[in-house]
């Protein structure tokens, strides 16, 4: 079974910190990977997707370790806004439209 | 925003009872899929339509009956539900079956007693 890992948290940060999750999977074939942010009793939004060795999006910077078989999502100088749950996602297979959603990592951000 | 909606939001039924969850993309996309969000688990893909075609059945109990009858349209029908089928349902699209991201509706809590 081809899965995706993350650490669930919570991580507890401070405004302004900067924060790092890393996203494993087990599917070596996969070309793309997602990163989805969802709010309390909301639906996943996508934030930002990674086709080749990352992806930088202002505060917000997504990385791809082949070699490895992790992704990571950067963020810096968090905001309190930033309090969500990033959940990771991979194609199931190769060329496979199926994602693989990861149980997402818990961030909240403190004053 | 209003690309993918969903409704009803919030769905309350008896196990005997037959429902429908409604969703529809305002984003021009081919394909679309039913998401099941459990607590404490991933996202379960349910199933995928591209063109209004099924191309995926994740071993979906027969009670999760969907139907697409064009591509901006999909349906998934209820009925005979059992209470462990209670979590949240999440509709989505993408532009093409191989492109990968998805956009999800707004989902629908639904609680079955």
């Amino acid at each position: 079974r081809k899965e995706v890992e993350q650490d669930p948290g919570p991580f507890n940060v401070p405004e302004g910190a900067t924060v790092a999750f890393n996203c494993t999977y087990s599917n070596s074939a996969s070309q793309s990977f997602f990163w989805y942010r969802q709010d309390c009793r909301k639906e996943p939004k996508l934030l930002m997707s990674v086709y080749s060795s990352g992806n930088e999006d202002g505060r917000f910077t997504a990385q791809l370790n082949r070699a490895s078989q992790y992704i990571s999502l950067l963020i810096r100088d968090s905001k309190l806004s930033d309090s969500a749950t990033y959940l990771c996602a991979a194609p199931s297979g190769a060329g496979s439209y199926q994602l693989t959603f990861g149980k997402g990592t818990k961030l909240s951000v403190i004053p | 925003e209003t690309g993918v909606t969903q409704t009803p939001r919030h769905l309350v039924m008896g196990m005997t009872n037959k429902k429908s969850l409604k969703c529809e993309q305002h984003l021009g996309h081919n394909a679309m899929y039913w998401y099941k969000q459990s607590a404490k688990k991933p996202l379960e893909l349910m199933f995928v339509y591209n063109f209004k075609e099924q191309t995926e059945n994740n071993s979906v109990p027969s009670r999760f009956s969907p139907e697409c009858p064009n591509s901006s349209h999909l349906f998934l029908h209820l009925h005979t539900l059992q209470p462990e089928d209670s979590a949240l349902y999440l509709c989505a699209s993408s532009q093409e079956l191989a492109l990968n991201e998805q956009y999800f509706g707004p989902g629908t809590r639904l609680t079955v007693t």
